[in-house]
């Protein structure tokens, strides 16, 4: 079945480090893919999409690009702010009810 | 645009009540809406999508007896947590998809109801 694979947390940088958080996806068809975040004792926030192989989605200095043929969405920043310390979650829509199928979540803690 | 309201945003309660967990879209329409459970540093477990004017598709393994949803009109979808007990106690989210363009495309979520049942 289709599913979202992100790589384990927590992830702990300095302020203005490089910030690279992997996600992999298995799925049929073509779904579009989504980075959500989601701040301390906040709701989920949809941070940015992309709905087809080669889009890059892009928000508050993040970027993200659909490779279809690695199957991977990669969050990247680069460079990271205390503000930014969250839980970013990957997550694809698929299937005729286009339900979200989410990664587990990877917990970023930035230092000053 | 697109946002999701949750009312209350936290609830205590006592074993054996039921609970009402209200979601709106603010300023869209949305036929349809999830609801997920999220325990502490895990992810979204979806409990139910519910259609406007239908009977909610539950997941398997949640109850439908005792996670009761309705979802009256295109605003608004509601979680009714029956006869609560300490087990129920977690954080519950909702989303709603946009209605038109590509189905499915976006759900944006609601802030979330801490629920805790003592």
């Amino acid at each position: 079945g289709d599913s979202v694979t992100q790589m384990e947390g927590p992830v702990t940088l300095s302020e203005e480090a490089f910030l690279t958080i992997n996600c992999t996806y298995t799925a049929t068809g073509y779904p579009s893919l989504f980075w959500y975040v989601q701040y301390p004792g906040e709701g989920l926030q949809l941070l940015l999409k992309a709905t087809k192989a080669d889009d890059k989605g892009s928000n508050k200095g993040f970027e993200a690009t659909y490779r279809k043929e690695t199957t991977s969405f990669h969050l990247e920043k680069g460079s990271v702010q205390v503000s930014d310390s969250a839980v970013y979650f990957c997550a694809l829509n698929a299937g005729n009810n286009r339900k979200l199928i989410w990664g587990l979540g990877t917990s970023l803690a930035v230092n000053p | 645009g697109a946002v999701v309201s949750q009312h209350p945003s936290w609830v205590i309660c006592k074993s054996g009540t039921s609970v009402k967990i209200e979601c709106r879209s603010l300023d869209f329409q949305a036929t349809t809406m999830f609801w997920y459970r999220q325990f502490p540093k895990q992810s979204l477990m979806l409990m139910a999508t519910s259609n406007e004017g239908s009977k909610a598709t539950y997941e398997q393994g949640v109850e439908k007896d005792k996670f009761l949803i309705n979802h009256a009109s295109l605003t608004l979808s509601t979680l009714t947590v029956t006869s609560a007990h300490p087990e129920d106690s977690s954080f519950y989210i909702c989303s709603a998809r946009v209605l038109g363009g590509r189905a499915g495309d976006t759900q944006y979520f609601g802030p979330g109801t801490r629920l805790t049942v003592l």
